[in-house]
């Protein structure tokens, strides 16, 4: 049974537009979250993370946010550009190993 | 550039065949991991090294067979694999194997199974 999901295969966004991309957990002991972009042919290359004590964690043009009663979590990329189109991972741990989710898929149409 | 060489980037290899996967990390970190991912799957854990020494096998067959001579290099010996070992095989490290500390990834080495 996957402890983390992402449920959407696939996001098409426009340029300039924001992407919002989603990821679920099952476990509630998970207490730290992550977010991997990762390019064809190259490995995931680390984007952001929040700990379960924060609700918002801010970098730069990537936002993520925890909402820990619904177990949800979101990367919110604002604005969208060409070179963000990638797959995005989430994934989740306590002191046990990362999770990962399946992915979702972002094109950014110029 | 992550920090996290692995060679080969690609290997074909016969189900008799012995080979190994190297990975390299110079980012001083202690806990070195492998993973695998198959298509449609999500990145699956498969060994955690810290401080060179195995904390986590996550029920990995035997045909997979690690080795961490020290906290900069991590092996991956294969023998007598199966088709359906046929995948992407990550490496990454962390400062240490705790939360709060992000992975870096290798770029893999694509390993195709005849």
């Amino acid at each position: 049974d996957q402890q983390v999901k992402q449920n959407s295969p696939s996001l098409s966004v426009q340029e300039g537009r924001i992407s919002i991309l989603n990821c679920d957990y099952t476990n509630s002991m998970f207490d730290y979250f992550l977010w991997y972009k990762k390019y064809p042919a190259e490995g995931p290359t680390f984007l952001i993370s929040i700990s379960s004590i924060k609700d918002k964690n801010e970098d730069g043009r990537f936002t993520v946010f925890l909402n820990k009663s619904a177990k949800h979590l979101s990367l919110h990329i604002v604005p969208s550009q060409p070179g963000d189109s990638a797959v995005y991972f989430c994934a989740a741990r306590t002191y046990t190993p990362l999770v990962f989710g399946k992915g979702t898929r972002l094109s950014v149409i110029a | 550039e992550t920090g996290v060489t692995q060679t080969p980037r690609h290997l074909v290899m016969g189900m008799t065949n012995k080979k190994s996967l190297k990975c390299e990390q110079h980012l001083g970190h202690n806990a070195m991991y492998w993973y695998k991912q198959s298509a449609k799957k999500p990145l699956e854990l498969m060994f955690v090294y810290n401080f060179k020494e195995q904390t986590e096998n996550n029920s990995v067959p035997s045909r997979f067979s690690p080795e961490c001579p020290n906290s900069s290099h991590l092996f991956l010996h294969l023998h007598t694999l199966q088709p359906e070992d046929s995948a992407l095989y990550l490496c990454a490290s962390s400062q240490d194997d705790i939360p709060g500390q992000p992975q870096h990834f290798g770029d893999g080495t694509r390993l195709s199974i005849l």
